[in-house]
């Protein structure tokens, strides 16, 4: 069982560069996100998205994009990296809005120099 | 605007002893509250949540919750610690009239469980 699958699992960067943070699952679930984790501070949610074509911000979306072409699907973007962008990031989904537990990915440790 | 509290940074126990680690929330009606273990470069592991109905919660491995209304509380516990208990633990909360992405993570707790 594959559940959430994250690629690639650390990067580094440099400032200005570009890259796009793979994410797949095979649960066939409607319902997407994207978190940063930074020390001390909990999950906080970048975008998420309820279905294929459908994406919305999330609580810090400044300087990422994402895009749902299909179900299973959901990368995410950084056109301009800057240094408060390293931190980790995980990919998370659910079967939809209700009560469900997201199920995470093991994340992608990115660093920005 | 809703909040979670996770008062510990660090919680220390011996293997063989309870452990208790400890959540208040704040949200606007009734909460659905979860708990999350994460292990060492590894994402989020679900453990357990309260929807409705009885306030003491069973989960995986042995934890269980508890849900108090007016202590605005959910603390998470397990009768008797184990060494691979170690790790990092999130509370979180949603309201029950809102959606998924409304969901909201404390800072998390380092749980040391001491052979």
């Amino acid at each position: 069982n594959a559940g959430v699958t994250q690629t690639p699992k650390f990067r580094i960067l440099k400032i200005g560069q570009s890259m796009t943070l793979q994410c797949t699952q095979d649960m066939n679930h409607n319902y997407m996100y994207w978190y940063r984790q930074d020390p001390g501070m909990g999950l906080k949610l970048i975008y998420y998205s309820v279905g294929a074509g459908i994406t919305d911000k999330g609580e810090v979306p400044n300087g990422y994009n994402v895009s749902r072409s299909t179900t299973e699907d959901f990368p995410l973007r950084l056109e301009l990296a800057a240094p408060s962008q390293t931190s980790v990031y995980f990919c998370a989904s659910s079967r939809d809005s209700s009560n469900q537990p997201q199920h995470f990915g093991d994340g992608t440790r990115l660093s920005i120099l | 605007a809703q909040s979670v509290a996770q008062p510990e940074d660090q919680v220390n126990v011996a293997e063989g002893n309870p452990l208790t680690v400890k959540c208040t929330y704040s949200v606007s009606g009734n909460p659905y509250l979860f708990w999350y273990v994460q292990y060492p470069n590894r994402g989020l592991q679900f453990l357990l949540k309260y929807i409705t109905g009885d306030n003491l919660v069973k989960g995986s491995y042995g934890f269980e919750a508890e849900f108090n209304k007016s202590q605005t509380s959910f603390h998470l516990k397990k009768p008797s610690a184990l060494v691979s208990d170690s790790a990092l633990y999130f509370c979180a909360v949603r309201p029950s009239s809102g959606s998924a992405r409304q969901l909201t993570f404390g800072s998390g707790t380092q749980l040391t469980v001491l052979p």
